[in-house]
């Protein structure tokens, strides 16, 4: 596609439950990212993706929290038993190469997770 | 870690007039400071960058000062126009794949 993509777009869902947010990144991008974005607040760093393995993982919160990516392209981030602190924006962001400032990152519109 | 810190949060300013944000960094091995414009329901795009080979870089009416020696750089929008209104944010690399952001300047620019 011409952008990143993410889907849903939205999502409400009652705390205790999982949810799965999609990242389709710009193809031939081999770096894909994560980023959370709380209400008034920056973007945190959750995980970063090189073709499909994920050599920096320090920024996810706590073991509900995942990540893959599968042909090197789609990424899926699931969150285990969701929590009220889990709603926020979560954004995907994808560039064609590394290291960073030899390639424009490109940030989808993100997925709005609200937990009640 | 690398610890970004982005002021002021919030500028206000009459349109046509200029705006500043600044932005301070720790980590001296940070070597690219980008600045992305997030507008409302949109994700954030990369506006101008710098490297830290350049003091100043310009494009049109937006430009990025950096001082490594301070440990700070600033994003200066001159003759501002309504569109410029959004938030703004400013990022610094950490190691060569990460980008650590700021808690981002909500910019109003009034008509």
């Amino acid at each position: 596609g011409a952008g990143v993509s993410q889907s849903p777009s939205n999502k409400v869902t009652e705390k205790g439950k999982d949810v799965e947010l999609r990242c389709d990144p710009i193809s031939g991008h081999t770096a894909l990212y994560w980023y959370r974005q709380s209400l008034g607040q920056g973007l945190e760093f959750l995980i970063y993706f090189q073709g499909n393995s994920a050599p920096d993982k320090s920024g996810l919160p706590s073991d509900r929290f995942s990540a893959e990516r599968t042909g090197g392209s789609v990424s899926t981030l699931t969150i285990q038993r969701t929590q009220q602190e889990d709603s926020a924006v979560y954004l995907c962001a994808s560039s064609l190469a590394i290291p960073l400032g030899t390639g424009e990152l490109f940030f989808g519109e993100g997925s709005r997770l609200t937990v009640l | 870690g690398e610890n970004v810190e982005q002021h002021p949060s919030t500028l206000s300013v009459q349109e046509g007039d200029s705006a500043v944000i600044k932005c301070t960094y720790s980590d001296s091995a940070s070597n690219y400071f980008p600045w992305y414009k997030q507008e409302l329901g949109k994700g954030p795009q990369l506006i101008i960058d710098i490297r830290s080979n350049v003091g100043e870089k310009k494009d049109q009416r937006i430009a990025v000062t950096l001082n490594k020696t301070a440990k700070h750089f600033s994003l200066h929008i001159t003759e501002t126009q309504p569109e410029d209104s959004a938030v703004y944010f400013c990022a610094v690399s950490r190691g060569a794949q990460k980008l650590v952001f700021g808690q981002g300047t909500r910019l109003t620019i009034n008509p």
